[in-house]
């Protein structure tokens, strides 16, 4: 199957800064990618369509200012969380479409103190 | 309601145990049906794929899918503690773009 890697798999970071997760598709292109945020114990919510050469599509209620995604190649696609807060900790995944399948990064947990 | 319920669990069986994990529906358009399994921390990883109803077998899983009930199973034969994860069922009107998950049911397999 595809490989999805995703970077950092784990990140701390004080309240009010920003961080980048990456999210490479290693051996194939593509041209769509997606972010998803996952709390405890509760599935995957769909933040936003990560879309090569163009904006993204974010789902209802996500803020794009606060959420930034870039999709400058067809094999990386990066979200900030820009002023990040406590309330911001959650686990991050990534996911890329290959031909009819989605394959998803390894996450990344982040945690704002 | 939402579009995709799952039994949360945690499920809790002995190993060897056949297991059947469920999801119900309410969008009749979705089309592509998959399960994905997470260990603690990890993404998800994709184990069963169908877009048809019926049954569709992979070594100790099978994935069922009744598109004129809108319930999908999966079935796990001679279950290992190595099958203990959280398991999502996913479902998307156009192959796998924008998935919507299930709440994902937590496994648990007992020596």
């Amino acid at each position: 199957g595809a490989v999805v890697s995703q970077h950092p798999s784990r990140v701390i970071c004080k309240s009010g800064t920003s961080v980048k997760i990456e999210c490479r598709s290693l051996d194939f292109q593509a041209t769509t990618m997606f972010w998803y945020r996952q709390f405890p114990k509760q599935s995957l919510m769909l933040m936003a369509t990560s879309n090569e050469g163009s904006k993204a599509t974010y789902e209802q209620g996500v803020e794009k200012d606060k959420f930034l995604i870039n999709h400058a190649s067809l094999t990386l696609s990066t979200l900030t969380v820009t002023s990040a807060h406590p309330e911001d900790s959650s686990f991050y995944i990534c996911s890329a479409i290959w031909g009819t399948e989605a394959f998803f990064g390894q996450g990344t947990r982040l945690t704002v103190v | 309601q939402k579009e995709v319920e799952q039994d949360p669990g945690p499920l809790s069986v002995p190993e060897g145990a056949i297991v059947s994990l469920n999801c119900t529906y309410s969008n009749s358009a979705f089309q592509y049906f998959m399960w994905y399994r997470q260990y603690s921390r990890k993404g998800p990883e994709l184990l069963m794929y169908t877009y048809s109803s019926g049954n569709k077998e992979d070594g100790r899983f099978t994935a069922q899918v009744d598109k004129s009930s809108k319930y999908i199973s999966l079935f796990i034969r001679d279950s290992q503690p190595s099958d203990s994860a959280t398991y999502l069922c996913a479902m998307g009107v156009q192959g796998a773009q924008k998935l919507v998950f299930g709440q994902g049911t937590r496994l648990t397999i007992n020596p």
